[in-house]
């Protein structure tokens, strides 16, 4: 079956770095997008970016733009999501998903549990 | 602010019906991409409700219907259950910015 899990939420203070895997297993990880999507405490989702199945297309949030970098590792089955510069207002729950194939690949079938970032001094 | 408009709750009583409205903008809904919902219960990972504007994914009861007329989208739910407490999100897509959106949720209330 489809699985997805994050690793490496945690505390980090104003202007600091994290680095957000997610470990993919149950499909053929190579062949489907993948994006980060973020959901801060009593708010809703908030879609952060996405990386192709070969990482030649990637797109950003506004907000995230120049601070956070998405890769994958196809030979490992991984999605990244490298944090820098981070402040108060990136605190949320980090989803990484799957997008779904198809004329509406821009859907979302199935979701990791997600990884808490906090960013508070 | 989400890029889609959704209204911030719903109430219902068991066995009545809602719907949730979507409005988007002729960048996303209105440009011809199709609208996602998900449910997320209370304490869980989002999951996928209906995709393609009115297709169900297996599993999730025809009480739940979509639909899709320009640049909006609604989610009707019939009979409704206790268990239907959740939140709901649409979700499109922008193609100018190539951009993933999502509206800013509805809380749906069963009385």
């Amino acid at each position: 079956q489809v699985q997805l899990v994050e690793s490496g939420g945690g505390l980090v203070k104003p202007g600091g770095s994290l680095r957000l895997s997610c470990a993919a297993s149950g499909f053929s990880f190579s062949d489907y997008y993948m994006s980060w999507i973020r959901q801060a405490p009593g708010k809703g989702l908030e879609w952060i970016s996405y990386i192709s199945s070969t990482s030649s297309t990637l797109y950003y949030t506004d907000s995230v733009k120049g601070r956070f970098t998405i890769s994958r590792d196809n030979a490992k089955n991984s999605l990244s999501l490298q944090m820098n510069s981070l402040r108060a207002e990136d605190t949320a729950v980090y989803y990484c998903a799957r997008h779904t194939s198809g004329s509406t690949w821009y859907t979302f079938d199935y979701w990791g549990q997600g990884a808490l970032v906090t960013v508070s001094s | 602010q989400s890029v889609l408009t959704q209204p911030p709750s719903v109430t219902g009583a068991p066995g009545q019906g809602v719907t949730i409205s979507c409005t988007g903008s002729r960048s996303d809904i209105g440009a011809g991409n199709d609208v996602q919902w998900y449910q997320q219960l209370p304490g869980t990972v989002p999951k996928l409700l209906i995709l393609a504007n009115r297709h169900r994914p297996s599993g999730v009861p025809d009480r739940f219907s979509g639909s899709k007329s320009g640049a909006s989208a609604s989610l009707a739910i019939t009979g409704l259950q206790a268990e239907d407490e959740a939140d709901y999100y649409c979700q499109s897509y922008d193609s100018t910015l190539h951009n993933v959106v999502f509206g800013g949720g509805t809380k749906l209330t069963v009385l």
